[in-house]
């Protein structure tokens, strides 16, 4: 069955780099997108960005500075990773697979200063 | 970017009520919408796509509607399983863009 299952860090420090990785299984990155999205705590959602079946990506302007999307087809990973956090980048983080309809539990990621 | 304005942000509501719960989009969209139930603590779950069309395992109690630029979701008959969050969500230009949320309790 499809799944999805983000990891990574749950404290960073401010400033620093965030280093998630998604991991599927169920289906193939060669024929489906990945789709990043955060909540912080309390509030709602915000797309981030999206790496596409054939490797393409796009990002939410607002985080296309500092954000990047890649993947590694034959370990079925795909990695967000995103520096100069803050405070405010405190969130849980969901990698879902496009186009949406399946997500992973989420990672809470706490940006400590 | 498209605003998503979703209304109402809360909203209580009897077992067995109609309750439809709207999003208006700043830009044209098209049927490039969907809608999306987070229970507290969980991951989000997609209800409905390209606007009108049902989810794979969604209770048929649920719909999707658009008039003009406004998407309505619409429970037709309230169940206790159905208090969640609600969000919309444009995907038809980058940033794809969620609506505010929608907050339903039970009265």
């Amino acid at each position: 069955q499809v799944q999805l299952k983000e990891s990574g860090p749950v404290l960073v420090q401010a400033s620093e780099t965030l280093s998630l990785t998604c991991t599927v299984s169920g289906f193939s990155l060669t024929n489906y997108g990945v789709i990043w999205v955060r909540q912080p705590p309390g509030k709602g959602l915000e797309w981030m960005g999206i790496i596409w079946r054939n490797g393409n990506t796009d990002y939410n302007s607002a985080l296309k500075s500092r954000l990047s999307i890649n993947r590694d087809t034959s370990k079925s990973q795909v990695f967000l990773k995103m520096n100069s956090l803050q405070t405010d980048d405190t969130a849980i983080y969901y990698c879902t697979r496009a186009p949406l309809d399946y997500w992973g539990q989420g990672v809470m990621v706490t940006v400590s200063s | 970017d498209i605003q998503m304005t979703q209304s109402p942000s809360s909203m209580s509501a009897s077992l067995g009520d109609r309750v439809t719960i709207t999003c208006r989009a700043s830009q044209d969209i098209g049927n490039y919408l969907s809608w999306f139930q987070q229970k507290p603590g969980k991951s989000p779950r997609r209800m409905i796509y390209g606007a009108t069309n049902l989810a794979a395992g969604v209770p048929s109690r649920f719909s999707g509607s658009r008039s003009g630029s406004d998407y309505s979701l619409t429970i037709s008959s309230l169940e206790s399983e159905d208090m969640a969050i609600y969000y919309c969500l444009q995907s038809i230009q980058y940033p794809w863009t969620f609506g505010g949320g929608t907050k339903l309790e039970l009265k």
